[in-house]
């Protein structure tokens, strides 16, 4: 079975500062990740994906991860955050379903507070 | 191109009532998933349909079901609501690995 770990509940940080949320998880087979945005009242906005390939993807508004088949982890990060970055973060992995499609399953979620 | 759209965005149900979600994919994708969102958690897979049937299902009891139509629009229905259906009913659409999701339906359960 796979699942997904999101360590930190909650992250506070200063704008223009860095920041990295943290995700884990554990899969026997290969897997496709993602990272997910959800602001206020409002369904998911797909922020990367990681499908084959390079290990650092880059996706939108700065955010970038690194997928580290080792250490099982799939790292969201950003150099310089902005207050509009204030929002829900959900890890998720990609699981084939018997009949052909995929579902995903989620991790509990970040909250990223951005601070003046 | 739209995108994925759900209706209605907020309903209230009583404890025993029968409630029906509503969602439009995406244009071109024949693909829909339901996930239920509690409040501080993670999106839970319901189920999936494709081109009309059951594709996969999550943990869900057999009160929770579904439907596709042949223009790949879906609907959620859930008899017998319980106070812990309360929930952020998402609607993703898909047509390979990335899903898309719509807004979602706010439903509390009184």
């Amino acid at each position: 079975a796979q699942s997904v770990t999101q360590l930190d509940s909650q992250v506070p940080v200063f704008e223009e500062a860095p920041v990295e949320l943290r995700c884990n998880y554990s899969s026997s087979v290969s897997v496709y990740l993602f990272w997910y945005v959800q602001y206020p009242n409002q369904g998911l906005q797909l922020l990367l994906k990681y499908l084959s390939g390079s290990t650092l993807v880059k996706g939108i508004n700065g955010f970038e991860a690194e997928f580290n088949k080792s250490q099982t982890s799939f790292h969201l990060r950003k150099p310089s955050v902005h207050i509009s970055d204030t929002a829900e973060y959900f890890c998720a992995v990609s699981r084939k379903l018997t009949g052909g499609g995929n579902k995903l399953t989620f991790g509990t979620g970040t909250q990223l507070k951005v601070e003046l | 191109e739209t995108g994925v759209t759900q209706s209605p965005t907020h309903l209230i149900k009583t404890r025993g009532q029968q409630v029906t979600l509503r969602c439009s994919s995406q244009s071109g994708h024949n693909t829909v998933s339901w996930y239920q969102q509690a409040l501080g958690q993670g999106p839970q897979f319901i189920f999936q349909y494709y081109r009309e049937e059951e594709n996969g299902r999550g943990n869900f009891p057999p009160r929770f079901s579904g439907l596709q139509f042949p223009n790949y629009s879906s609907e959620l229905n859930v008899n017998a609501l319980e106070l812990d259906d309360s929930a952020l009913y998402l609607c993703a659409s898909s047509a390979g690995t990335e899903a898309f999701f719509g807004q979602g339906t706010r439903l509390t359960v009184v």
